[in-house]
């Protein structure tokens, strides 16, 4: 596996149901984010860890929970869930305290609808 | 305040043409890096092209472009040659220092056989 890989790829969930997405990164990234992408929106940044600590958090409702057990793995555990939340999350990784070109490698997203 | 900002909703080219992709950016930090991903519809976003704000000449890479304007606060981005796979969302990004990477809304390019 290379890259960043998200799981799963689609997910439906009822609004009182407990579901995770999980993100996994290969590239040896020090920071992982999590984007929420809902439509004719810009994509909102949600939660951000570096080192495995979470540097930010914003404004995101109590309804999302991220974990970041170690510096490869990133969840975003989900519980009652409103409709408004059907969007598609995105998780990123970066390597952060070098130079140069620190841009985000991104997954292919977790497309989520909320019934 | 908006800091990066795309007018372009939509954009049609014919294939094989050349396309402009509009983005300014607003920043008083000096240090910034500007940055141009595409997004087909199966979601994943992918990185095109980087353009650091102290980099003297405009980024390129492969049939990508980026048009950087200091003065006017703009990184258009170029696609030459335009093929059937461009079709695809494409966002402009800026990251101020060291600061997270903030997106713009988006243009859907479409390209015309």
């Amino acid at each position: 596996e290379t890259g960043v890989t998200q799981t799963p790829r689609h997910l439906v969930m009822g609004m009182t149901n407990k579901k995770s997405l999980k993100c996994e990164q290969h590239l040896g990234h020090n920071a992982m984010y999590w984007y929420k992408q809902s439509a004719k929106k810009p994509l909102e940044l949600m939660f951000v860890y570096n080192f495995k600590e979470q540097t930010e958090n914003n404004s995101v409702p109590s309804r999302f929970s991220p974990e970041c057990p170690n510096s490869s793995h990133l969840f975003l555990h989900l519980h009652t869930l409103q409709p408004e939340d059907s969007a598609l999350y995105l998780c990123a990784s970066s390597q952060e305290g070098t130079g140069g070109n620190y841009g985000y490698t991104f997954g292919s997203g977790t497309r989520l609808t909320v019934v | 305040a908006q800091k990066i900002t795309q007018t372009q909703p939509g954009m049609f080219v014919q294939e094989k043409e050349a396309v402009t992709l509009d983005c300014t950016y607003d920043t008083s930090d000096p240090s910034y890096g500007l940055f141009w991903y595409k997004q087909p519809s199966s979601g994943e976003m992918i990185f095109l092209i980087y353009q650091g704000s102290y980099d003297q000449q405009n980024a390129t890479e492969g049939r990508y472009s980026l048009n950087f304007q200091k003065a006017r606060k703009s990184a258009n981005l170029v696609i030459s040659a335009s093929q059937l796979g461009d079709s695809a969302m494409y966002f402009c990004a800026m990251r101020e220092g060291f600061n997270n990477l903030f997106f713009g809304t988006g243009t859907r390019l479409t390209v015309i056989p």
